[in-house]
């Protein structure tokens, strides 16, 4: 089983929509979670941390659920400068230099 | 004011030849990485330096070697270029193990 699972997408969604995705991570000890999102031929950039508590920043809100091993992004009133790809990236190991990144799911925001 | 940079941003040459990219780190962090993205798209840790020690080494062939002057800059040279070392190579830097990496812009490798 991969350390990291993401649904690859693409979500299709018109501006404005709501869109929402999930991520599973296979080690119950892992203790960092982020979200980064990557543009096409573009280096990934930290879009988020994830709190225990969930957190939200802007139109982004993002929740970790330890019980069930997963993370999601919800991203509200979407633009099309949203359209990226967005990963889910877990540190399994507590201060472990080595983060587990998923591969990615893809947003698409059309007009 | 960028905060980790790459050079080359593109790299174009001949199998058999050896090369090497640069990165550097404004960010005063103590730690940096470097990942391998191929057309795949995934994302491959291969190298992490800890204030100038190597602390993480993934399965690289040894035509791979990093090296770290000093905890802002690393390097990697590749020796005796192969047509699947064709890839995008990012560098990295975090202030710590655990904490969130910030990338560079990439290196495009392509091998002829």
């Amino acid at each position: 089983r991969k350390e990291v699972e993401q649904d690859p997408g693409p979500f299709n969604v018109p501006e404005g929509a709501t869109v929402a995705f999930n991520c599973t991570y296979s080690n119950s000890a892992s203790q960092s979670f982020f979200w980064y999102r990557q543009d096409c031929r573009k280096e990934p950039k930290l879009l988020m941390s994830v709190y225990s508590s969930g957190n939200e920043d802007g139109r982004f809100t993002a929740q970790l659920n330890r019980a069930s091993q997963y993370i999601s992004l919800l991203i509200r009133d979407s633009k099309l400068s949203d359209s990226a790809t967005y990963l889910c990236v877990v540190n399994p190991r507590s201060n472990d230099y080595k983060l587990s990144f998923g591969a990615g799911t893809t947003v698409t925001v059309r007009a | 004011d960028t905060a980790v940079s790459q050079t080359p941003k593109y790299l174009v040459t001949q199998m058999g030849n050896d090369k090497s990219i640069k990165c550097e780190q404004n960010l005063g962090h103590d730690t940096m990485y470097w990942y391998k993205q191929d057309s795949k798209k995934f994302l491959k840790i291969m190298f992490s330096y800890n204030n100038k020690e190597l602390i993480i080494n993934e399965t690289v062939p040894n035509r791979f070697s990093p090296k770290s002057p000093d905890k802002a800059h690393l390097n990697l040279h590749i020796n005796s270029l192969e047509l699947g070392d064709s890839a995008v190579y990012f560098c990295a830097s975090s202030i710590s193990g655990g904490g969130a990496q910030y990338f560079g812009p990439g290196t495009r490798l392509l091998v002829l």
